[in-house]
């Protein structure tokens, strides 16, 4: 079945810094997501991609979607204490049955 | 506007017994989508319902099923846990087939 590699597994990074995460996929996706999980609560969606080679901006935020299909890539400038959590990669295939093929996720430490 | 309700928040079973987990979507919405997310992993699909009908499942047993009413609510129910059945299962809503998807918090389920 379809895989999701996504790293790193996880990340401590001094405030200020810089974050960068990818994710590969086995198989090719028509859209990439990401996607934060905070303790507690369900996962919300912060960048949607939906063309090759797409590059999208949210904030702070920056993802691709690679030219092959198969893979993404999440970037957070300056980070801030608030952007502890956990980050995952998704892959979906509108149109089908729109499931999303979730990574396991980077998980984001901030050292103060 | 309210996001997307699920119910209860948080549940404890034992092995062998029966759970229904109850799921409201956005309003206007007519997707709903199940997942099970197990500790230190990403969400795994379960189903997509949309407009009352089952459009897709993901690798369960025949233990899980679910079904969508005719104001667009959920439910999940899963006979004759295990105590691998123990994790958050999240709700997600959608206006359409192929839309972006919304998540619920999740309820957690407990199994011993």
């Amino acid at each position: 079945g379809q895989q999701l590699n996504q790293s790193p597994q996880s990340m401590f990074i001094q405030e200020g810094e810089d974050v960068s995460m990818n994710c590969t996929s086995s198989s090719i996706f028509n859209t990439w997501l990401w996607y934060k999980q905070d303790p507690g609560e369900g996962p919300v969606l912060l960048i949607a991609l939906y063309k090759a080679g797409e590059l999208t901006s949210n904030g702070r935020l920056t993802a691709q979607f690679g030219i092959t299909r198969k893979d993404s890539f999440l970037n957070i400038s300056a980070s801030i204490p608030s952007d502890v959590g956990i980050y995952f990669c998704a892959g979906q295939l509108r149109g089908r049955d729109d499931k999303i093929i979730f990574g396991k996720g980077t998980r984001l430490h901030i050292l103060p | 506007d309210a996001g997307v309700t699920q119910s209860p928040t948080h549940l404890i079973k034992t092995r062998g017994q029966q759970v229904t987990l109850r799921c409201s979507p956005i309003s206007g919405h007519k997707s709903v989508s199940w997942y099970q997310q197990v500790l230190g992993q990403g969400p795994q699909f379960i189903f997509q319902y949309y407009e009352k009908e089952e459009r897709g499942r993901g690798n369960f047993p025949d233990r899980f099923s679910a079904r969508q009413f005719p104001n667009y609510s959920s439910e999940l129910n899963v006979n004759a846990l295990l105590l691998g059945d123990s994790a958050l299962y999240l709700c997600a809503s959608s206006w359409a087939q192929g839309g972006t998807q919304y998540f619920g918090p999740g309820t957690r389920l407990l199994v011993l």
